[in-house]
C-alpha cells in the first residue's frame, strides 16, 4: 500500500489566522517532506524529516513551522502567512534508508488559499 | 549541480495517437535515480518509474515506455495508444544516491489528450 494521506484537502485562512496542515503514512516509511507547488511549477522542497529529526529546512520562512510527532505522522503548523504563500502543499515519504533506492510518494496535497 | 530539462512545455494530441515527453538531465554524480511523476488535474503526484543510473535496459509497463539514454543524459518517456485518462502534467526528477536526497523536478509538460 503505497498510500499517503493528507487533511484538509482544502483551506482557506486569513493572514492573522493558525492552522495546521496533516499527513500520514503507514508504509514504514522514516523520511517524511513537506513541498510547496505554485501554480504551473513544479513542487519545491520545504523540509525533510528522518527518524523523526528535522534533516533539511530549506531556508523557509518561520511563519511555516513543521512537526513530526511519530515516525508516521507529519504536521506543518502556519502562522501569519501572506497571499503569495497561497499554493498546494504536498507531503511524500520514503523509506529513508541511505542503502535503499529511496522513492517518494506523495500525498494527495493542500489547497491552501491565504487572503 | 544537478539540472532536469523538460523542453515541451504543453503537447496536446488525439486519442489514441503516440506521443514521447522528453527529458533531458545534467549531474556530475557516476550514480543517481531518475523518475517520472504523473501529476493529473486533482494534485497528486504519482510515481510513474524509477531507473537507476547503472542500468540503461528499456523498460515498458502497459502503454507506457521509457528511454533511457546515459550518452545523451536523456529518460524520455512514451505513451502509446494515448487516453484521456493520459491527461496530466508529467514531471521527470533526477536525485542523487543515498536516503532522503532532495529531488531535483523538471518544469513539467502539460499533456492534453482530445477525445
Amino acid at each position: 500500500d503505497t498510500e499517503v494521506t493528507q487533511t484538509p484537502k482544502h483551506l482557506v485562512m486569513g493572514m492573522t489566522n493558525k492552522k495546521s496542515l496533516k499527513c500520514e503514512q503507514h508504509m514504514g516509511h522514516r523520511a517524511m517532506y513537506w513541498y510547496k507547488q505554485k501554480a504551473k511549477k513544479p513542487p519545491e522542497l520545504m523540509f525533510v524529516y528522518s527518524y523523526e529529526k528535522l534533516s533539511i529546512n530549506e531556508s523557509v520562512p518561520s511563519r511555516f513551522s513543521p512537526e513530526c510527532p511519530n515516525s508516521s505522522l507529519l504536521n506543518l503548523h502556519l502562522h501569519a502567512l501572506q497571499p503569495e504563500d497561497s499554493a498546494l502543499y504536498l507531503c511524500a515519504s520514503s523509506q529513508g534508508d541511505s542503502k535503499s533506492t529511496d522513492t517518494q510518494y506523495f500525498g494527495p496535497g493542500t489547497r491552501l488559499t491565504v487572503l | 549541480a544537478q539540472k532536469v530539462t523538460q523542453a515541451q512545455t504543453e503537447i496536446s494530441v488525439v486519442e489514441k495517437e503516440d506521443v514521447t515527453l522528453d527529458c533531458v538531465y545534467e549531474t556530475r554524480d557516476t550514480t543517481y535515480y531518475l523518475f517520472w511523476y504523473k501529476q493529473p488535474p486533482s494534485g497528486e503526484l504519482v510515481f510513474l518509474i524509477r531507473r537507476n543510473s547503472f542500468d540503461e535496459q528499456n523498460e515498458i509497463s502497459g502503454r507506457y515506455s521509457w528511454n533511457f539514454q546515459k550518452s545523451t543524459s536523456s529518460f524520455n518517456f512514451t505513451i502509446t495508444a494515448s487516453q484521456v485518462v493520459d491527461s496530466a502534467v508529467y514531471f521527470c526528477a533526477l536525485r542523487r544516491s543515498g536516503g532522503y536526497q532532495k529531488v531535483t523536478f523538471g518544469t513539467g509538460t502539460k499533456l492534453q489528450v482530445i477525445p
